[in-house]
């Protein structure tokens, strides 16, 4: 039984660079979502899918921030230009869309350090 | 907009006594509300969920929560407390009956048990 997969589930970077994160969900899942985490906070909505389809970004989802799901299968999350305000833990999740009531079933997150 | 405040970030409990995590939710309508645990370099899973049907639920572990609209709480509950509980707890919440899908978290409460 394989669960949501996060990679890499560290990175660090110097502050101006691109880094991407790749998010794997459960096989039958059609719906996934991103959010952030930093320390002492829960998680932060940033952004979801059905399928491909992007259906809501939050507002704090900034212009150097872009996340895909070209087939409906992984998603990446892409953050141009990095901050060190970026630094967090990036949380995936992936549900079976059953309205909203399905539930969330959450990667162990990709950890960006931005120095 | 639906938002949750949990009240005590960290809260502390003898082995064998009560757990009471406290949330309540703030919704523009009948919401669908949620306990997720977070243990220590895990990803969060689902400890219980709301979604209008029994207001006193049942979850993993010997949790249950109760729906109190009147008080717009969903606290949380366990009768005798036991270390392997340790861990983070999230209260959260979506607009009930619809198909939005985007689920808010409140910013947490650390549970340590005492030996």
């Amino acid at each position: 039984d394989t669960g949501v997969s996060q990679d890499p589930r560290h990175k660090i970077t110097k502050r101006g660079q691109n880094v991407t994160f790749r998010c794997d969900p459960i096989s039958e899942h059609n719906r996934l979502y991103w959010y952030r985490q930093t320390l002492g906070q829960g998680p932060e909505f940033l952004t979801y899918f059905q399928n491909e389809a992007q259906l809501e970004k939050s507002r704090l989802l900034s212009d150097r921030f872009s996340a895909e799901r070209p087939k409906g299968s992984f998603s990446t999350l892409e953050i141009q230009r990095t901050e060190q305000g970026d630094s967090a833990m990036y949380l995936c999740a992936s549900s079976l869309g059953q309205g909203n009531t399905g539930e969330l079933f959450f990667g162990e997150g990709s950890r960006l350090t931005v120095l | 907009a639906q938002s949750v405040t949990q009240l005590g970030s960290h809260v502390s409990v003898s082995e064998g006594a009560l757990v009471l995590l406290r949330c309540n939710y703030s919704s523009s309508v009948p919401p669908y509300l949620f306990w997720y645990v977070q243990y220590p370099n895990q990803g969060l899973q689902l400890l219980l969920k709301y979604t209008s049907a029994a207001t006193l639920v049942k979850g993993i572990n010997g949790f249950e929560a109760e729906f109190k609209k009147s008080e717009t709480s969903f606290h949380l509950t366990k009768p005798s407390a036991h270390m392997s509980d340790a861990a983070e707890y999230f209260c959260a919440v979506t607009p009930g009956g619809s198909s939005a899908s985007k689920i808010i978290f409140g910013s947490g409460t650390r549970l340590s048990i005492r030996p």
